[in-house]
């Protein structure tokens, strides 16, 4: 069965320093992979999305993932953090057909932004 | 575009009580997804709407949980009788659905749930 797993529960970093959200998956099939980004209060936003097509993948916000098979990956990465960053991160992967996806969530990373 | 909307934002109820929860999704949007999410952890689909149709109901908690989707448009989810477990945050989501494609679905800001 397909199956994220998120390392840390908590990742702390200084506004301007490199972020890592590391994810790593399980499937039997090709996956399709996201992360979204959870706000104090509010619904999941789509941060962006691995459907097979390229490897490194562009997002909102200044956020990129790079997809590896070999290590069964999707870590988050940005440059440079931004206080506004702080929020709760999840991974996810879409199991079942094209045209309708169930999705399977990590238990996220909560990304702590300290001046 | 108006997001998917979900009302109360917040519930405070005893146990034993009954509760809804009500979802209206994007407009056009004839896939709704009710997710449950627990603190701490990521959110677990309940039920998948496809129109009125109930396709993906294997979650769901059929001895005190209900949804309908009557008109094929909002969506109400039900608890009768609440227990303390189910203090939680319940999401609702939507999406289009189009054969041989990815369909983003879009998220509701949810209703907190809590169960005195």
């Amino acid at each position: 069965a397909q199956s994220v797993t998120q390392l840390g529960s908590h990742v702390s970093v200084s506004e301007g320093a490199l972020v890592l959200l590391r994810c790593n998956y399980s499937s039997s099939v090709p996956p399709y992979l996201f992360w979204y980004v959870q706000y104090p209060n509010q619904g999941l936003q789509l941060l962006l999305k691995y459907t097979s097509a390229a490897t490194l993948v562009k997002g909102i916000n200044g956020f990129e993932a790079e997809f590896k098979k070999s290590e069964t990956s999707f870590h988050l990465t940005k440059p440079s953090a931004h206080m506004s960053d702080a929020a709760e991160y999840f991974c996810a992967v879409s199991v079942g057909n094209t045209g309708f996806q169930k999705l399977v969530f990590g238990t996220g990373t909560r990304l702590l932004v300290s001046p | 575009e108006a997001g998917v909307v979900q009302s109360p934002r917040y519930k405070i109820i005893e146990k034993k009580q009954p509760v809804a929860f009500w979802c209206n999704p994007i407009s056009g949007h004839n896939t709704l997804y009710w997710y449950l999410q627990n603190l701490g952890q990521g959110p677990e689909l309940l039920i998948r709407y496809e129109n009125e149709e109930a396709v993906d109901d294997s979650q769901l908690p059929k001895d005190r949980f209900s949804a309908e989707r009557l008109k094929g448009v909002d969506s109400t989810l039900k608890i009768q009788p609440a227990e303390l477990g189910d203090s939680a945050v319940y999401l609702c989501a939507s999406s289009t659905r189009t054969s041989g494609a990815y369909n983003e679905q879009f998220f509701g800001p949810g209703t907190r749930l809590t169960v005195l």
